[in-house]
Formats: structure tokens, sequence, C-alpha cells
């Protein structure tokens, strides 16, 4: 069956740290691969996502992501983690072709402290 | 611009009683999707409209979910009767073109508390 995992409910990291929150999936064919952000009280908000070409995409607020096709991996990473950055990420596949269905993780909760 | 609205934000209803989400999604924008997340698991697919028809359906639970696109425009799901393991944030997105590879916008989300 198509999934996707992210392994982690939770992160924790100190400002200034790098950052990696974790995601793999499985499905057959070429997948499209997403991260999403849930800030509290917002909706899902778009960061990045990769469907071809350099396999490390870079996103918003200075967020990328690497699709490592032999591990079936597409973690998310930052240099240097902000207090803001703390929020609901979620990974996202979709498979089938660009009309597929949007398959999300469970999503993992990052806090950065000050 | 605005960007995709849904109502109400949070609704606590009783095991029994019927609920209505809405969905206004960006104007122009063809194709609506609901998602579902149980407290704690993925984000589940429900359903996807293009205009004012079903394209796919195939997540919905059971037929206590009905969901409307009258005219293309805003959806509704109504959920009746409500039952205790249907609590969980409802999400609606839309994209103005049909598939992944172009932005789908999320709105904020309803929290659906059944007691």
């Amino acid at each position: 069956a198509q999934s996707v995992a992210q392994p982690e409910d939770q992160v924790n990291v100190a400002e200034g740290n790098p950052l990696t929150v974790k995601c793999t999936y499985s499905v057959s064919g070429n997948p499209y691969l997403f991260w999403y952000v849930q800030y509290p009280n917002r909706g899902l908000q778009f960061l990045l996502k990769y469907i071809t070409g350099d396999n490390l995409v870079k996103g918003s607020y200075g967020f990328e992501a690497e699709f490592n096709k032999s591990q079936t991996s597409f973690h998310l990473k930052k240099p240097s983690a902000l207090v803001s950055d703390s929020a609901l990420y979620f990974c996202a596949v979709v498979y089938g072709g660009s009309q597929g269905n949007l398959i999300f993780g469970k999503g993992t909760k990052l806090s950065v402290k000050p | 611009e605005a960007g995709v609205t849904q109502f109400p934000s949070h609704s606590v209803i009783e095991k029994g009683q019927t609920v209505t989400l809405r969905c206004d999604p960006i104007s122009g924008h063809d194709n609506l999707y609901w998602y579902r997340r149980v407290m704690g698991k993925e984000i589940k697919f429900l359903l996807h409209f293009v205009k004012e028809s079903k394209q796919d359906e195939s997540g919905m639970p059971n037929n206590r979910f009905l969901a409307e696109r009258t005219g293309g425009t805003y959806s509704t799901l109504k959920v009746q009767p409500a039952e205790l393991e249907d609590s969980g944030v409802y999400f609606c997105a839309s994209s103005q073109v049909r598939g992944w590879n172009t932005e789908a916008f999320f709105g904020q989300g309803t929290r659906l508390t059944v007691v």
C-alpha cells in the first residue's frame, strides 16, 4: 500500500541549531513529494516540493529537503532553526502522476526553544 | 486575494446530531478537495470536486457523509448523524488546475468535536 512515514512525533531543537524532520515514503512509480507546515490556528501552508530534477529542493523560510531515491526519503532540513519555526510539519506524496491523490504522513511537531 | 476559508473554525456537537461544514475556495479555482485529520493520525483524503462534479469520492468513510458543491463555488460537507469517531480537523483545499504539480491552497480547517 502507498504510505508516508514520519517516524518522529516531536522534534526538539535549540534556536540556531540545524534541524531535520524525517520523512520516508512507500509508493510505486515516481512520486511527487511535498512538505507542508501548519502554524497554530492557521491552515496548511506549502513549503516545498520535489517533482523531478535536482534532488535538493529549496523552499520557503529557508527550508530545504533532499530527495533520496535509494532510501525513499525526503527529509526536511534547515541550517539554523528559529523559534518561529515551531509548528506542525507534514510530509506528503502524490503517486500515479500529477493527478493522483495526496497522501500525508501523520505530522511531526517541531519545537524550537530559545 | 482571499485564501481558502472554512466555516466554522470549531464545532462541538453531540453524538447523533447533524453538522455542516463549509468551504469557500479561492475564486476561479475549479478543483476543491476535502481532507480530514483524526487526532494524531494522518491527514486523509475524502473527496475531490472539479467544478460541481465529484471527481473522486473514494475517501468518504461512509454514507453519513455528504458533500456538495452546487454551482461549482463553495462546498459543504454534512455529517448526519455524527459519531464520536468523526471528531477531527477537516481541511479544504483548492487549486486552479487539476494536478499537484501546481500549488493547492489549504484552508485553516474546521475542528469538529463530537461528544
